[in-house]
């Protein structure tokens, strides 16, 4: 268990909706990231934040949005969903300050259908 | 561009030891690392070199050439367990609070008795 969580565990939701994935990270951790994961693309890296404020940018699609709250957990929302969207969502964390190792969640299964 | 390589599949024998290879061409570069994520669940650490050389850490060994664009992970007395996906990635530079990481497809290890 890396101390990190992530609801819900499974989301299934038709085209056109939206979504909201949460997580929190590990006590005491300042920096959220969010990787998407999809057969065909190995993980990538959508949006990190660090402290409630948005540190670095990989390929997120406007569609998607995220942020983090005061008290540090983040949530990453996914409106217009198409099937392509279906995938593992991926949230890690770590304290930011220099630290290296990111302890990732245990993923949110979408499905989009 | 980002382009970071590595073998999709290998096999091996309960007891053997693999390498498994990782290339890398990023636009910066300050830290590679070596996750291990078994199917459905999240990846979790197993190790991290900056500098070049050999980092020992038990059964796992990671290897890094920075002129190259190198690196390996040495898998010793392998065990069933160790059957999973191997994910290199690399962190791209920026401030101590900026850790995005770009993953490889990934390798699919298979142990066999």
């Amino acid at each position: 268990d890396s101390g990190v969580t992530q609801t819900p565990k499974h989301l299934i939701t038709a085209t056109g909706q939206r979504v909201t994935l949460r997580c929190s990270p590990r006590s005491g951790d300042l920096s959220v990231y969010w990787y998407q994961q999809s057969l065909d693309q190995g993980l990538q890296f959508l949006i990190q934040y660090y402290n409630g404020e948005e540190r670095a940018k990989g390929n997120i699609l406007e569609r998607f949005s995220a942020q983090q709250f005061p008290d540090l957990h983040s949530e990453l929302n996914l409106s217009s969903l198409e099937l392509g969207d279906s995938a593992l969502y991926f949230c890690a964390s770590n304290s930011g300050r220099g630290s290296y190792e990111q302890y990732f969640g245990p993923g949110t299964r979408l499905t989009v259908t | 561009g980002q382009n970071i390589d590595q073998p999709t599949e290998m096999t091996a024998t309960e007891g053997a030891i693999v390498q498994i290879n990782c290339t890398y061409q990023t636009s910066g570069f300050n830290g590679l690392f070596w996750y291990q994520q078994h199917a459905g669940e999240a990846p979790t650490f197993l190790s991290y070199n900056v500098l070049d050389g050999l980092e020992e850490k038990g059964r796992f060994s990671s290897f890094l050439s920075r002129s190259k664009g190198y690196s390996y992970l040495l898998l010793k007395e392998l065990q069933m367990k160790d059957s999973a996906s191997y994910l290199c990635a690399v962190r791209s530079p920026g401030s101590s609070n900026t850790g995005k990481l770009i993953f490889g497809q990934g390798t699919t290890l298979q142990v066999k008795p």
